[in-house]
């Protein structure tokens, strides 16, 4: 079975400061991919990193960056200098490399950006 | 545009109406999965269909539910005997399978359910 938890359930920081999201993952496969997801009030769910299990190298682009720890089962994601229009909800999702490929995603984390 | 749609992008229902929906892939793709996603929580997966083959259905996936892909294309889902617990986003995504590689699911705008 896979699981996926994300503990903080709602994040508020003030304009400009960093915030750090929270993924702990759970699974027997041996090759998986991990991915955020950010869902705005809009609704649609869009798509920001994917990460290969194969893959621990730790990645910046922009004003997001990543720490994936295979030996502790995190994928974390960081925000730097935040701005108003990341407030959204937040999804980790974990998915196997083969078979049915379905998407696990966690309970998201509601990130409140305050002006 | 040529993503996935989905219509109708809002749908409200008295409890124990019927009500289908339906889903338009990304052409070509020939993987379609339907996901559910309730206030406050993470979307969960339904079902998924190979072409036309409903491969898996998840423990979620009540008799009330049934999905239906006739022509490998469109897909529809249909619930009977509505309930309030029903009300929900359904969202939908295609992946185009190909052996050995990466094949990445593309979410459509979902249809939000609600059953007064």
């Amino acid at each position: 079975a896979q699981k996926v938890t994300q503990a903080q359930t709602e994040i508020s920081v003030v304009e400009k400061e960093d915030v750090t999201l929270d993924c702990v993952y759970e699974t027997r496969d041996t090759t998986y991919y991990l991915f955020w997801y950010k869902q705005p009030p809009s609704g649609e769910l869009v798509f920001l990193i994917r990460r290969n299990s194969f893959d621990e190298q730790n990645e910046i682009s922009g004003r997001y960056s990543w720490n994936f720890q295979k030996s502790t089962s995190s994928f974390n994601f960081t925000i730097t200098a935040s701005q108003v229009v990341d407030s959204a909800v937040y999804f980790c999702a974990l998915r196997p490399n083969f078979g049915n490929e379905k998407l696990t995603f966690g309970t998201g984390t509601r990130l409140t950006i305050i002006p | 545009d040529t993503g996935v749609s989905q219509d109708p992008r809002h749908k409200i229902t008295k409890r124990g109406q019927n009500v289908t929906f339906r889903c338009d892939p990304i052409s070509e793709h020939n993987r379609l999965y339907w996901y559910r996603q309730t206030l406050g929580q993470g979307p969960e997966f339904l079902t998924y269909f190979q072409n036309e083959a409903q491969l898996e259905k998840s423990r979620l996936l009540s008799d009330r539910f049934s999905a239906e892909r006739p022509k490998g294309s469109f897909s529809t889902l249909e619930i009977q005997r509505t309930e309030q617990g029903d009300s929900a986003m359904y969202l939908c995504a295609s992946s185009l399978v190909l052996a050995g590689s990466y094949n990445e699911q593309f979410f459509g705008p979902g249809t939000r359910l609600t059953v007064l």
